[in-house]
C-alpha cells in the first residue's frame, strides 16, 4: 500500500464550473476524511465516512458541495457552480479508528488537491 | 473557532538549536496530535499522545500535554535545516469523530 492518494494534483477551473477530486485511502483503514486549507490557516474540516457511511458534514459543506465513498473504498468529492472562494488545498486523509476503544490513531494525509478557481 | 492554536506563529533558529512549538487547546480531549507540512504538501503525522498520558518520545521529538492546563509542546531537539516545516496540532475531543487542526508554527532552520 502506497499511502493516501488524491487526483488531480492540481486543477484551474473557471468560475462556474464543476469539479470533482478523488481520494484512495489506505485499504486497511475504516475512515476517511475531507479537509480544505488556505494558505496559511491549518486544515478546517469538511466532511467524513466510516466505512460507506457519511458520518458528519461541516457547515462549511454548502450545498454545492458533495462527497461520496461508494462501498465504502475511494471517495469523491465534488463542487458544484465553482466560485473563487472555493479555490484551496483539498486534503484528504484516512485512518483505523477503533470502535471498541473509541479511538483514533491519528491521520495518514494525501498531497492534497489544489484548486484554482478564476 | 479552531480548537487548537500554536504558540509561536513563526519560529527561526539555527541548525543544532532546539526548538519548542506550544499548543493550547480549550475543551477536553482524548487524545492530541502533532503533524508537519512541508510547503504544498500534505501533512504527515508525528505523533498522537493520548489525555492519559504526560509524555511521549519519538527520536528527536518529544511531546508533552499537561490536560490542567488545556495545553501540549513539541520539542525537536539538534534541529536539521529538513526540519523547516509547518508544524500543527490537532485534537480529538470525545465522541467528536475528527480531528480539529490549529493554525500552525512556520519553523525555520537556518544551515
Amino acid at each position: 500500500d502506497t499511502g493516501v492518494s488524491q487526483d488531480p494534483r492540481h486543477k484551474i477551473t473557471k468560475r462556474g464550473q464543476n469539479v470533482t477530486f478523488r481520494c484512495d485511502p489506505i485499504s486497511e483503514h475504516n475512515r476517511l476524511y475531507w479537509y480544505r486549507q488556505t494558505l496559511g490557516q491549518g486544515p478546517e474540516f469538511l466532511t467524513y465516512f466510516q466505512n460507506e457511511a457519511q458520518l458528519e458534514k461541516s457547515r462549511l459543506l454548502s450545498d454545492r458541495f458533495s462527497a461520496e465513498r461508494p462501498k465504502g473504498s475511494f471517495s469523491t468529492l465534488e463542487i458544484q457552480r465553482t466560485e473563487q472562494g472555493d479555490s484551496a488545498m483539498y486534503l484528504c486523509a484516512s485512518s483505523h479508528f477503533s470502535n471498541s476503544l473509541a479511538a483514533n490513531y491519528g491521520y495518514t494525509f494525501g498531497s492534497g488537491t489544489r484548486l484554482t478557481v478564476v | 473557532s479552531q480548537q487548537g492554536e500554536e504558540d509561536p506563529q513563526a519560529l527561526s533558529i539555527q541548525e543544532g538549536e532546539n526548538a519548542t512549538m506550544n499548543c493550547s487547546y480549550k475543551t477536553s480531549i482524548n487524545n492530541l496530535q502533532w503533524y508537519r507540512q512541508n510547503s504544498g504538501r500534505g501533512l504527515v503525522h508525528l505523533i498522537l499522545i493520548r489525555s492519559n498520558e504526560r509524555e511521549k518520545h519519538s527520536g528527536r521529538l518529544r511531546v508533552t500535554l499537561d490536560t490542567s492546563k488545556k495545553s501540549s509542546s513539541l520539542l525537536i531537539t539538534a534541529s536539521r535545516a529538513a526540519d523547516t516545516a509547518s508544524y500543527f496540532c490537532a485534537t480529538d475531543r470525545a465522541n467528536a469523530g475528527k480531528s480539529t487542526f490549529g493554525d500552525g508554527t512556520t519553523l525555520t532552520v537556518k544551515p
